[in-house]
């Protein structure tokens, strides 16, 4: 049972063009969310997160958009450059059980010239 | 600091036999997850500690698997005995504990058993 859900396993998009990777979850403790971007043969890194008081992140090209009635969160890359072609996974974690970090499948971001 | 280490990088083994995964976390993390990467299930929770203590091993997928945290600096993940379908990258993560905190990730060890 995945309680956190990346429905998409690929997506191909043209450079200088939005990235949007989508998230679901269902477990409705959940209220601090992560994205991680991983790169072949390396540990993921953390990319940015948002907590469940905001519906909105931004850090540079990054923005993290939550719709908590619609469990929902998504990533959004604009411009999209080829070095962000790689792994991106949504991960969650409650407040309750703080520190426990759940992640989805990951989503595999193309990025064409 | 040097980050989270892992060792080895890669492990090839026979089926049947045991094998030890290592970690050794950022120092002053109270927190310590082992993760395994498969394509189906993506990243999936085995294991954490808290200070050195199991807080949750519901995602240890059979009594081959147990992992234990002797003390702060050290962390091992051990399979015995190994099966092929045991194949798949393991990370290691750790983190301060608490709310808004991030896990910092090893660069894992690719485990293939044959």
């Amino acid at each position: 049972d995945q309680q956190v859900k990346q429905n998409s396993p690929s997506l191909s998009v043209q450079e200088g063009r939005i990235s949007i990777l989508n998230c679901d979850y269902t477990n409705s403790m959940f209220d601090y969310f992560l994205w991680y971007k991983k790169y072949p043969a390396e540990g993921p890194t953390f990319l940015i997160s948002i907590s469940s008081i905001k519906d909105k992140n931004e850090d540079g090209r990054f923005t993290v958009f939550l719709n908590k009635s619609a469990k929902h969160l998504s990533l959004h890359i604009v411009p999209s450059q080829p070095g962000d072609s790689a792994v991106y996974f949504c991960a969650a974690k409650g407040y309750s059980s703080a520190s426990k970090i759940i992640f989805g499948s990951g989503t595999r971001l193309s990025i064409r010239p | 600091d040097a980050g989270v280490i892992q060792s080895p990088r890669h492990e090839v083994t026979e089926m049947g036999q045991e094998v030890t995964l290592r970690c050794k976390p950022i120092s002053g993390h109270d927190y310590l997850f082992w993760y395994r990467q498969t394509m189906m299930r993506g990243l999936e929770l085995l294991i954490y500690f808290n200070n050195n203590v199991p807080i949750d091993d519901s995602g240890m997928p059979e009594d081959r698997f147990s992992a234990k945290m002797p003390n702060a600096s050290f962390s091992t993940l051990k399979i015995q005995p190994s099966e092929p379908r045991d194949s798949a990258v393991y990370f290691c993560a750790s983190s301060w504990g608490g709310y808004g905190t991030e896990a910092f990730f090893g660069q894992g060890t690719r485990l293939t058993v044959v």
